[in-house]
């Protein structure tokens, strides 16, 4: 089985400036979500995604990031505009989507840069 | 506030013997209970979960203990190898969302 895919691996941008990242969730996962990871800490969800609709975005800092899952597959975050603490590693999970709590099997995640 | 935590920063045993990593979780609602290895330059690699009905669950080499008592969750590591060095994460999760919250994970590290 494929695992979850994301691109690109390594990113490195000036402050002010956007940026997407993108995912591939296991094939049937039906959820879906995107976390950050800042150096030395534990994954902090940003979002969380079941088919396309959003159950969970209470720590998105809206005003400068966004994330879509137009077809229920893919989906992209975007930050605009980048600030120097936005500088983490970008993980996406995908879970098969039951009721209840299951298995979130993560990608190897975006590495971002804030210069 | 609610948390999960982690006794210890890093642990350090011989190759060959047993690790325990310890957490601590604080949310009596969390029915869900989960741990991840994390390789550096790498995303969390599932290891093992336990629901809150059960105290106890057992993989290949690895070994979750449950105690809801005193809110505690512990891995176990057989005959631990170089392969095993990693971070580790506990996270705990509830309710119908499927959400996690993680720990701030525990550095194993192997002695050959």
């Amino acid at each position: 089985e494929a695992g979850v895919a994301q691109s690109p691996r390594y990113k490195i941008i000036e402050k002010r400036q956007s940026v997407a990242f993108w995912c591939n969730p296991i094939s049937g996962h039906a959820t879906l979500y995107w976390y950050q990871q800042i150096l030395g800490q534990g994954p902090k969800l940003l979002i969380q995604f079941q088919n396309n609709g959003v159950v969970d975005d209470s720590q998105l800092p809206k005003d400068r990031f966004s994330a879509e899952r137009l077809k229920g597959v893919d989906s992209t975050l975007k930050i605009q505009p980048a600030k120097l603490e936005d500088s983490a590693v970008y993980l996406c999970a995908s879970s098969i989507g039951l009721p209840g709590v299951q298995p979130q099997h993560f990608g190897d995640g975006t590495r971002l840069s804030i210069l | 506030g609610e948390s999960v935590g982690l006794h210890l920063p890093t642990l350090s045993v011989q190759e060959g013997d047993n690790s325990i990593i310890n957490c601590a979780y604080s949310n009596s609602a969390s029915d869900y209970f989960i741990w991840y290895k994390q390789e550096s330059g790498k995303g969390p690699q599932f290891i093992i979960d336990i629901r809150s009905n059960m105290d106890k669950r057992q993989g290949q080499r690895v070994t979750v203990l449950l105690n809801k008592t005193v809110k505690h969750l512990s891995l176990q590591i057989a005959a631990t190898q170089p392969g095993d060095s990693a971070v580790y994460f506990c996270a705990e999760g509830g309710g119908a969302n499927s959400k996690l919250t993680f720990g701030k994970g525990i550095t194993l590290s192997v002695r050959p």
